[in-house]
């Protein structure tokens, strides 16, 4: 059964501090992982995207994919208050028509 | 542009009772996606439909749960009849499948979700 896998937290960072969020994919054959940003009572909010090995970045967000360790990660930096949220990762495979398998979140608290 | 749709955005009904939920997607959007989330179980893939076809329904829980898509603006999620563990957030989702360098694209777009309470 392809799962993706992330610490639940909470992780607590303060205000200005690097954020490092993590996750961890089964299925060899996914190409395209995206972190998703959920605040309480909201829907999931597409943040980022990554489909090759590395780095990316946009604003205060990178993303990083390993593909041979199977491994996602997302930085915030200069965590804000407002970044306090759960967030989700994902992995795609177009193998599987496109149907995304979520992580079941990290609750990220930044305190002021 | 709109975004995904959704309505209700909150349906409190009773045991035994058929319930619709309703979604728009993203215009041009070729995939759509049911979700259901709880606290216990987090997201949970329900069906999803290509064009307007459904694809794999292996994760409606039940015969109780059915879901169409008319064409392509337009679908629906039923229970009938609903019961007090169907209560949790279902989400629609959107996506458009298209060619990123020598890849494919196929990020998710949300919809408010319908916060359903069955008692």
């Amino acid at each position: 059964q392809k799962e993706v896998e992330q610490n639940s937290g909470p992780l607590s960072v303060p205000e200005g501090a690097i954020a490092s969020l993590n996750c961890t994919y089964s299925d060899r054959g996914s190409q395209s992982f995206f972190w998703y940003r959920q605040y309480s009572g909201k829907s999931p909010e597409l943040i980022m995207s990554i489909y090759s090995n590395g780095d990316k970045e946009d604003g205060r967000f990178t993303a990083q994919l390993n593909k041979a360790s199977q491994y996602v990660s997302l930085l915030i930096r200069d965590s804000q208050p407002s970044d306090s949220a759960t967030y989700l990762c994902a992995s795609g495979n177009s193998g599987s028509n496109y149907k995304l398998t979520f992580g079941k979140g990290t609750l990220l608290t930044v305190n002021p | 542009d709109a975004g995904v749709i959704q309505s209700p955005r909150h349906e409190v009904t009773e045991m035994g009772q058929e319930v619709t939920l309703r979604c728009k997607p993203i215009s041009g959007h070729n995939s759509l996606f049911w979700y259901r989330q709880t606290m216990m179980r987090g997201l949970e893939l329900l069906i999803y439909f290509n064009n307007n076809v459904p694809i794999d329904d292996s994760g409606m829980p039940e015969d109780r749960f059915s879901a169409k898509m008319p064409n392509a603006s337009f679908s629906t999620l039923k229970i009938q009849p609903s019961e007090p563990r169907d209560s949790a957030v279902y989400f629609c989702a959107s996506s458009l499948v298209w060619s990123v360098g020598r890849g494919l694209s196929y990020e998710q777009y949300f919809g408010p979700g319908t916060r359903l309470t069955v008692t």
